[in-house]
C-alpha cells in the first residue's frame, strides 16, 4: 500500500506570503494529483503530473519521481486560497487515487 | 457542460436502515470511482468501475456496502443496516479514461454526506 505523507498538516500564513506544501509517498506512481477542498465542498483537481514541473496561475507544482516527494507551492497568497489542499498519487498497484490527510491552509488577511 | 452529480447531497439515516447513494458522472466516462471520506480525514478508495463492470472492490468495508452501474452510467452506492461507524461523506469521481491508462484526471462530485444516528 502506498503510504502518503503531507506536511504541514496545518499551516496559517499572510495574505501575500509564499506557501510550499510538501508530500512525500512510498511506492512507484504513474502520477500525482494536487486537490483542493473547501470546508463542506467537493473536490476540484488543480493538478495532475508526473514530472518535472507544472504552472497554474499562482499554483506551481512539481515532482521528482526518483525521490517520491512532490511539492504544491502558491505565489502571493490570498485569502480565497483558503482551504485543504490533498496530495494523491494514482498508479503503484491500486486503483483510484490513494490520498494523503491534506493540509489545512489558512491565510489570513 | 455538467459536471459530476451526486444525490441526495445529505442523508440521515438510523441505525440499521439500509441507504441508496446516487452518482452521475460527466457523459462519455468510463471509469467510475467511489471514495469514502470521515471527518477530518482524507478519501479513501472504496470501489471502481471501468464501464458496467466493478473491476476493483476492495476497499468496500463491509459487505454491507455494495456497489452498481448496470449500464455503464450512473451509479448507486448501497448501505444496509446502517451503522453509525458508516458516518462519514460519499464521494464520486469518474474519468474519461480507462484505468491503467498512463495518466488520466478525476472530476469530482459534491458529495453525500451520510450521517447515521
Amino acid at each position: 500500500k502506498n503510504e502518503v505523507e503531507q506536511s504541514p498538516q496545518n499551516l496559517t500564513a499572510q495574505e501575500g506570503e509564499f506557501i510550499t506544501i510538501n508530500c512525500s509517498y512510498s511506492v512507484g506512481i504513474s502520477a500525482l494529483h494536487w486537490l483542493q477542498q473547501h470546508p463542506g465542498g467537493g473536490i476540484v483537481s488543480l493538478f495532475m503530473l508526473s514530472s518535472g514541473k507544472k504552472k497554474h496561475g499562482r499554483l506551481i507544482a512539481t515532482i521528482n519521481i526518483q525521490e517520491k516527494h512532490s511539492s504544491l507551492h502558491i505565489t502571493a497568497s490570498h485569502p480565497r486560497d483558503s482551504a485543504v489542499y490533498i496530495c494523491a498519487p494514482s498508479g503503484g498497484g491500486a486503483d483510484g487515487l490513494t490520498f494523503g490527510k491534506g493540509t489545512h491552509l489558512i491565510i489570513q488577511p | 457542460g455538467a459536471g459530476v452529480s451526486q444525490s441526495p447531497r445529505y442523508k440521515v439515516a438510523k441505525r440499521g436502515q439500509d441507504v441508496a447513494l446516487r452518482c452521475d458522472p460527466i457523459s462519455g466516462h468510463v471509469s467510475l470511482f467511489w471514495y469514502q471520506q470521515a471527518l477530518g480525514q482524507g478519501p479513501e478508495f472504496l470501489t471502481y468501475f471501468q464501464n458496467e463492470a466493478q473491476l476493483d472492490k476492495s476497499g468496500l468495508p463491509s459487505d454491507r456496502f455494495f456497489a452498481e452501474r448496470p449500464e455503464g452510467s450512473v451509479s448507486t452506492l448501497k448501505i444496509q443496516r446502517t451503522q453509525q461507524e458508516d458516518s462519514a461523506v460519499y464521494l464520486c469521481a469518474s474519468s474519461l479514461r480507462p484505468q491503467g491508462a498512463k495518466t488520466y484526471e478525476q472530476y469530482f462530485g459534491p458529495g453525500t454526506r451520510l450521517t447515521v444516528t
